[in-house]
């Protein structure tokens, strides 16, 4: 049983453009978190997603960032027009219904 | 607003002592507690967690102590190891599927 999958590990981004970072959740698990990570911060919130649906999205910036989980396939992390302060970890976790979380390993975005 | 903090940022402590990482809380409705470790490009890997309806916890060398009243949580390593050397993350919960507030961390050094 594969753990949380993410991809691309490292994603290098120049101002403006788009990144898109994928997350592939834990088999049987249904629900899936995007956390952030800065320099020297602890993980923070940003939005929680079922199949279809956002459930939270109360820690995700109101403009360029966006996130998906559709019925088929991995949930998207999109970024719009990054800036530099985009720059950070960011981490997928899922779980199942009844709660407990795995981590993946986190997608490195450094905006250049 | 932190609503979890971990004052220390750094703890060094040699090989065969005891370990003790601080956190504090400030939202009265969290009621599940969780301590992470994470290496570095990794992502973090649940280590120990507490109901809010316990004091203590206990797993192998890893013991959680939890004080409602104060707010505050303690994580335990006894006897540390090398290979405890790593950054521990305080995490709290409101219950369920409810994302995890997590503190800014506390990096550990057990020294040989």
């Amino acid at each position: 049983n594969a753990g949380v999958m993410q991809n691309p590990r490292h994603l290098v981004r120049r101002r403006g453009q788009e990144a898109r970072l994928r997350c592939s959740p834990m088999k049987g698990h249904s629900h899936v978190y995007w956390y952030r990570q800065l320099p020297e911060e602890g993980l923070k919130f940003m939005v929680y997603l079922q199949k279809e649906n956002i459930i939270d999205e109360s820690g995700m910036p109101k403009e360029r960032f966006s996130a998906e989980f559709p019925k088929e396939g991995p949930s998207i992390l999109r970024i719009q027009q990054v800036v530099r302060g985009d720059s950070a970890a960011y981490f997928c976790a899922s779980s199942p219904p009844r709660g407990g979380y795995t981590f993946g390993s986190g997608t490195r975005l450094t905006v250049v | 607003d932190q609503q979890v903090k971990q004052n220390s940022p750094s703890l060094s402590v040699q090989e065969g002592r005891i370990s003790i990482l601080n956190c504090d809380y400030t939202n009265s409705m969290f009621d599940y507690f969780l301590w992470y470790k994470k290496y570095p490009a990794e992502g973090p890997t649940f280590l120990i967690s507490i109901s809010s309806i316990k004091d203590k916890n206990e797993d192998g060398r890893f013991t959680v102590f939890l004080n409602k009243s104060a707010k505050h949580l303690s994580l335990h390593i006894v006897p540390s190891q090398p290979g405890d050397s790593a950054v521990y993350f305080c995490a709290a919960t409101k219950g369920g599927n409810t994302p995890l507030v997590f503190g800014k961390g506390t990096r550990l050094s057990v020294i040989a």
